[in-house]
């Protein structure tokens, strides 16, 4: 089946410093997500990205969908503390159905 | 953005016994819900989709006797974790979308289950 590799598994920063992380796939997707999880809670909805090349901002995030329409990154600018938690990326393919990859545990270090 | 709903937030049961999770969208009407299992420091893994009014479609390896799913009003939709094992604990989270492939899921905010 689909499978996504997302990296990296985790990341150890200084609160300012900017994050870049990403996914990549063996199978085209349609539609990338990025998705933040809270412990104990669900994930949210960061950015959604449809077309292949699209470049999307929400604040000081910012995501691109791939070309190859295989892969996906994201980048958080001047990280604050609560930015800490799990990144996941999603594909969405021609099935509707949602693949998710392994997350990236964002750590700020005082 | 669109509420989705779980309850209960956390239960812990008995083993051998069933569980009820319930999946609610609060300001729109869902016409295709999503049940995920998450283990601990693991990805979200898709178990079954379900449509009102139809019979869920399960992912390859969940038991359908085991995880009964009904979809039965557009806003509401259950799992019954049925002869629950500790193997079964687990956090279940439920997504739900309006309409066409397209729409956003929305995620509920999860079921932490411990099974005793």
């Amino acid at each position: 089946g689909q499978q996504l590799n997302q990296s990296p598994q985790s990341m150890f920063i200084q609160e300012g410093e900017d994050v870049s992380m990403n996914c990549t796939s063996s199978s085209i997707f349609n539609t990338w997500l990025w998705y933040k999880q809270d412990p104990g809670e669900g994930p949210v909805l960061l950015i959604a990205l449809y077309k292949a090349g699209e470049l999307t901002s929400n604040g000081r995030l910012t995501a691109q969908f791939g070309i190859t329409r295989k892969d996906s990154f994201l980048n958080i600018s001047a990280s604050i503390p609560s930015d800490v938690g799990i990144y996941f990326c999603a594909g969405q393919g021609a099935d509707d159905k949602i693949i998710f990859g392994k997350g990236t545990r964002l750590h700020i270090l005082p | 953005g669109a509420v989705v709903s779980q309850h209960p937030s956390w239960v812990i049961c008995k083993s051998g016994t069933s569980v009820k999770i319930e999946c609610r969208s609060l300001d729109f009407q869902a016409t295709t819900m999503f049940w995920y299992r998450q283990f601990p420091k693991q990805s979200l893994m898709l178990m079954a989709t379900s449509n009102e009014g139809s019979k869920a479609t399960y992912e390859q390896g969940v038991e359908k006797d085991k995880f009964l799913i009904n979809h039965a009003s557009l806003t509401l939709s259950t799992l019954t974790v049925t002869s629950a094992h500790p193997e079964d604990s687990s956090f279940y989270i439920c997504s739900a979308r309006a309409g066409v492939t397209t729409d956003t899921q929305y995620f509920g905010p999860g079921t932490r289950l411990t099974v005793l």
